[in-house]
């Protein structure tokens, strides 16, 4: 399975956009890349998922570059509630999810 | 709400203790799963069941045994347990794992466990 590689933690000012990034560099053709986060001593929360195309739900917006080599979770209006633990994961089918670190975002007032 | 119920969502047991935890998902899901999470350490894939069989155990020690006695419930049985495997335990499910459906996997709000 691919790897993948986010930053320890960002910051992010309550109403303005959240751009989370994350290089898969090694990702393979078919492999998803999906989202979760993870508010303290919470169960994992999916978020989002794709394979090549960019895809929008009501929580967030998922940007692949088209040589699939990295993403970007935008979160559009940040709450103070989105403060979490993002996990950024490539999953092929039939294999594990693997969970990394992940990028710990704090949203300020 | 994910519709993946576990319980209890705190546990304190002793190391002689036997207890189970239990996980309901009420998704329509057939594949199941048992991770654990210690203290800042991310998430290991513990146990996989789909259709009711497990399919995967990923060297986890014989005093964890998992029981999932259908599509719906995921067991989780404990038993001299040692104070390092105290964690939060999570569950999740999914529609399906290698076939056509979707694999996306949700997860319930796990159980501290706190072996002393």
């Amino acid at each position: 399975d691919a790897k993948t590689t986010q930053p320890p933690s960002m910051d992010c000012a309550e109403g303005r956009a959240a751009n989370l990034p994350c290089n898969h560099s090694t990702i393979s053709g078919n492999e998803y890349v999906y989202w979760y986060r993870q508010i303290h001593s919470q169960g994992p929360q999916y978020i989002i998922h794709g394979l090549k195309n960019n895809e929008t739900n009501e929580m967030a917006s998922l940007i692949i570059t088209e040589d699939r080599k990295s993403s970007t979770l935008i979160l559009p209006h940040a709450t103070l509630r989105d403060t979490a633990v993002y996990y950024c994961i490539v999953l092929l089918r039939n294999n594990d999810m693997r969970f990394g670190a992940g990028t710990r975002l704090t949203v300020k007032p | 709400e994910t519709g993946v119920t576990q319980t209890p969502r705190h546990l304190v047991m002793g190391m002689t203790n036997k207890k189970s935890l239990k996980c309901e998902q009420h998704l329509g899901h057939n594949a199941m799963y048992w991770y654990k999470q210690s203290a800042k350490k991310p998430l290991e894939l513990m146990f996989v069941y789909n259709f009711k069989e497990q399919t995967e155990n990923n060297s986890v020690p014989s005093r964890f045994s998992p029981e999932c006695p259908n599509s719906s419930h995921l067991f989780l049985h404990l038993h001299t347990l040692q104070p390092e495997d105290s964690a939060l335990y999570l569950c999740a499910s999914s529609q399906a794992r290698g076939t056509s459906g979707d694999e996306t996997q949700y997860f319930g709000p796990g159980t501290r466990l706190l072996v002393l």
